[in-house]
């Protein structure tokens, strides 16, 4: 079955960049987003389509695609952005969705 | 504004069947597709499957095809995850989400139904 990858972990101090990463071999062919998850809440989708952002996230997310891999990064990271991550595309047939294993992001 | 407002907390023993909901609200139910994404305890999200409301066609996950079924009223603007036989492993958190017009995301979630399954 298709899976995507991402590090189980990324650790950054306030104001650093963080970076997380999304490998898939279909990343090609299909839009990948991202999700933020803070304890205790519902997924909230961050960014669309690779590198769109929905109405009221903040410019410091953004998202980028290069070949088999998307990247979400995080600029000028704050405190409230600690929490779990998922990247989330669709298989090469656009018929089953899929979630990356999640990264959690310790701001330190 | 739109909602998804999923029904409560549930305990149940292995063996019993179990429906939850997923009521929408602030747009046309038949307008996007309804998925559904469970979580346990501690771990990352999964697909279990996803519904056009208009005909209640559905695509299930292979991970959870079988396992499940996924229903749509329309009269009441309700999603629905059923089980017709827990098991102890169903325990987890249960999130309807809509998908997002055109595109493989979802873009609002429901707040979530913990599940416990236990004897």
């Amino acid at each position: 079955s298709y899976e995507l990858t991402q590090p189980p972990s990324v650790s950054v101090s306030p104001g650093q960049t963080a970076r997380i990463t999304c490998s898939g071999e279909a990343l090609p062919k299909q839009y990948a987003c991202w999700y933020q998850q803070k304890s205790g809440q519902a997924p909230v989708l961050l960014i669309y389509k690779d590198s769109a952002r929905p109405s009221g996230i903040p410019e410091r997310f953004s998202g980028s695609s290069s070949g088999t891999t998307v990247t979400l990064t995080i600029s000028g990271v704050q405190a409230e952005d600690e929490a779990d991550y998922y990247c989330q595309s669709a298989d090469s047939s656009a018929t089953y969705v899929v979630f990356g294993g999640g990264t959690k992001l310790t701001v330190l | 504004e739109v909602q998804l407002v999923q029904s409560g907390a549930e305990v149940k023993k292995p063996g019993e069947s179990l429906k939850i909901s997923c009521k929408i609200s602030g747009y046309n139910f038949t307008s996007y597709l309804i998925g559904w994404v469970r979580q346990m305890p501690g771990k990352g999200l999964e697909w279990m499957g996803i519904i056009y409301p208009g005909d209640s066609d559905t695509t299930y996950s292979p991970s959870f095809q079988g396992q499940v079924t996924i229903s749509a009223d329309k009269s009441i603007s309700t999603a629905y995850l059923q089980w017709s036989s827990l098991k102890a492993s169903d325990s987890a958190m249960y999130y309807c989400a809509r998908r997002g017009a055109g595109a493989m995301l979802f873009d609002i979630w429901g707040q979530g139904t913990m599940v416990t399954v236990s004897s």
